[in-house]
């Protein structure tokens, strides 16, 4: 198996710009989850969608984020407009089941730099 | 607040220790508690699953503990190896809903 395939690996833009992430589950799985990762603030749960619906945004900073999830095969986690505080290395993960005790499998991250 | 704390320090140890990792909650009342390895440029991988009604759990080298009063685990990893060398990273689930709440990571360094 592939594993999860987060597009592209490296993003530099500068700030203002629109900023596109993707994220391909495992072939299977029905969660999906987004992180992002930084010195100061660790891993954070950004937004979870299960069977392709979200259920908890409570961690999108503010509405320059957005993330859908179309189909069972794709996700997006859009920043419009982006900013240098944006600047991290954002996860996607999946899980195989709806439930909480689940491994999450990550991707290998996009390293976000805006300038 | 609620507050997830690992030691923020590196962990130096001789390979052939036993390393120990810490990691402490309040305000969380967690279902279960995993912990995941990170490597540099990696995303995190999971190792162990340990829930609340569980003391104890082992896994080859690996061994976590779950104390709900103390409101805290040890992760223990047994004859380290300088491979063993990364970041170690406690998730807390609450069971409400399927996320994950993670600890802000410990790097371990095992030395020859």
């Amino acid at each position: 198996d592939a594993g999860v395939i987060q597009s592209p690996r490296h993003e530099v833009t500068e700030m203002g710009q629109e900023v596109t992430l993707r994220c391909k589950p495992i072939s299977g799985h029905n969660s999906l989850f987004w992180y992002r990762q930084t010195m100061m603030r660790g891993l954070e749960l950004l937004i979870y969608f299960n069977n392709n619906v979200p259920i908890d945004d409570s961690g999108m900073p503010e509405d320059r984020f957005s993330a859908k999830m179309p189909n069972a095969s794709f996700s997006t986690l859009k920043i419009q407009p982006s900013e240098p505080r944006d600047s991290a290395v954002y996860f996607c993960a999946s899980s195989l089941r709806t439930v909480s005790t689940d491994t999450q499998y990550f991707g290998p991250g996009t390293r976000l730099t805006v300038l | 607040s609620q507050k997830i704390e690992q030691n923020s320090e590196a962990l130096n140890i001789q390979e052939g220790k036993t390393a120990t990792l810490t990691c402490n909650y309040t305000n969380y009342s967690p279902a279960y508690l995993q912990w995941y390895r990170q490597d540099p440029g990696r995303g995190p991988v999971f190792l162990l699953l340990i829930r609340e009604n569980e003391k104890e759990k082992r896994k080859e080298r690996l061994k976590v503990t779950f104390d709900t009063t103390l409101k805290q685990s040890l992760f223990h990893i047994t004859a380290s190896q300088p491979a063993d060398s990364a970041t170690y990273l406690c998730a807390l689930g609450t069971g409400g809903g399927n996320k994950l709440t993670f600890g802000t990571g410990t790097q371990l360094k095992v030395e020859l």
